[in-house]
């Protein structure tokens, strides 16, 4: 069975701060992998996927995600945080039976 | 093209009361997924559809969710009778392929349930 670890349910960076959230994989096959933004009161947003075709995957709002198989991780960064990337986010795994499995998310906090 | 409409946005209902939310998914899109998500948790997935038949319902607390996709369009979820745990933001979403499963699901904006 997939799933999705999460680590640290809460991350602080200063604004033009580097982010990094991290994410970790368990799956028996290749997976497919995505990373989620949640806003106040809203659903779901994608920011980006991995699909096997590239292992850096660039997603909206400037955010990546490298895909390391050895490390069975797919990490989310960006290089300079703004107040707007304040946000609930989300790590996501999806495989044969293609059920979309959830990590327990990580809040985003931007210092001024 | 619209998105993925879930109704009511809000619902206050009192324990062991009845309630039910609807999803209108994106046009033409087979999957369908609920999800529950109480604070401060990941969405955990109840029951996935694949156009009006049920793909995985593993997680669902059937002696008291229930869930229809009739026509293979828009679907129910229903709780009788509601537990303050049910207390959550159910969320519906859609995806399109039935054989590429990297593409990503579309979320409502969800139902945020309340039982007092």
């Amino acid at each position: 069975a997939q799933s999705v670890t999460q680590l640290g349910s809460h991350v602080s960076v200063s604004e033009g701060a580097l982010v990094l959230l991290r994410c970790n994989y368990s799956s028996s096959v290749p997976p497919y992998l995505f990373w989620y933004v949640q806003y106040p009161n809203q659903g779901l947003q994608l920011l980006l996927k991995y699909t096997s075709a590239a292992t850096l995957v660039k997603g909206i709002n400037g955010f990546e995600a490298e895909f390391k198989k050895s490390e069975t991780s797919f990490h989310l960064t960006k290089p300079s945080a703004h107040m707007s990337d304040a946000a609930e986010y989300f790590c996501a795994v999806r495989s044969g039976s293609y059920k979309l499995i959830f990590g327990s998310g990580t809040r985003l906090l931007v210092r001024p | 093209e619209a998105g993925v409409a879930q109704s009511p946005r809000y619902k206050i209902i009192e324990k062991r009361q009845s309630v039910a939310f609807w999803c209108n998914p994106i046009s033409g899109h087979a999957t369908l997924y609920w999800y529950q998500q109480i604070l401060g948790q990941g969405p955990k997935l109840l029951i996935q559809f694949q156009n009006n038949g049920v793909v995985d319902d593993s997680q669902l607390p059937k002696d008291r969710f229930s869930a229809e996709r009739l026509k293979g369009v828009d679907s129910t979820l229903k709780i009788q009778p509601a537990k303050l745990e049910d207390s959550a933001v159910y969320l519906c979403a859609s995806s399109s392929e039935t054989r590429r499963v990297n593409t990503e699901a579309f979320f409502g904006q969800g139902t945020r349930l309340t039982v007092v």
